[in-house]
């Protein structure tokens, strides 16, 4: 089956730092990758749609600035966080559609925490 | 708004028993849906998904049902095992586009 990383799984940080997080699809191209956030004991957010060659696609009420997303290559999605703040910690995760299957796969996901 | 309703929020089934969950949708637009499991601190796996021209998909012990007139679709687990506990999502999208998941059901099966 389709696979895909994220890396780091884990990362703590203090307050004003900021944190990049990458997702890559190891044995399929990916022009869309999607950025999650979850909340314990809730279901996933969609914060951003990102397509290969060109600019994110924020949902509302998300901070384009905040949360930099970048993708690159067919491969490879980042969403870096900005200058982040304990609110900023949680449960991110990306997921890539394979274009050949329609299937949208999700990354096992970047547990961050902001001190 | 909530574009896909789940229910129920949480379900205990002993071992051996039946699994179902159920979900409801408005968006005509949506033609994938697929349902996700997920385990504590990991990220959702794909486990069976359906598109609008078939009325049901099985996968071992999985089945997806799907209703098209009702827009509802549910998830059937058969001889659950204790190791199916997880959160289950559902979850529908036109295709390309982001998923919009359900709430999700915390299943518990007992031994």
């Amino acid at each position: 089956g389709a696979v895909v990383s994220q890396h780091p799984s884990w990362v703590i940080c203090k307050s004003g730092t900021s944190v990049k997080i990458e997702c890559r699809s190891l044995d399929f191209q990916a022009t869309t990758m999607f950025w999650y956030r979850q909340f314990p004991k809730q279901s996933l957010m969609l914060m951003a749609t990102s397509n290969e060659g060109s600019k994110a696609t924020y949902e509302q009420g998300v901070e384009k600035d905040k949360f930099l997303i970048n993708h690159a290559s067919l491969t490879l999605s980042t969403l870096t966080v900005t200058s982040a703040h304990p609110e900023d910690s949680s449960f991110y995760i990306c997921s890539a559609r394979d274009p050949f299957t329609s299937g949208q796969y999700f990354g096992p996901g970047t547990r961050l925490t902001v001190l | 708004q909530q574009q896909v309703k789940q229910s129920p929020q949480s379900l205990i089934v002993q071992k051996g028993g039946i699994s179902i969950i159920n979900c409801a949708y408005e968006n005509t637009a949506f033609d994938y849906f697929p349902w996700y499991q997920q385990f504590p601190g990991k990220g959702p796996a794909l486990l069976i998904a359906i598109r609008p021209d078939v009325s049901e998909k099985k996968e071992g012990r999985f089945t997806i049902s799907f209703n098209k007139s009702a827009k509802q679709f549910s998830l059937h687990i058969m001889d659950s095992q204790p190791g199916d506990s997880a959160t289950y999502f559902c979850a529908a999208c036109p295709s390309g586009y982001a998923l919009n998941f359900g709430k999700g059901t915390s299943l518990l099966v007992t031994p």
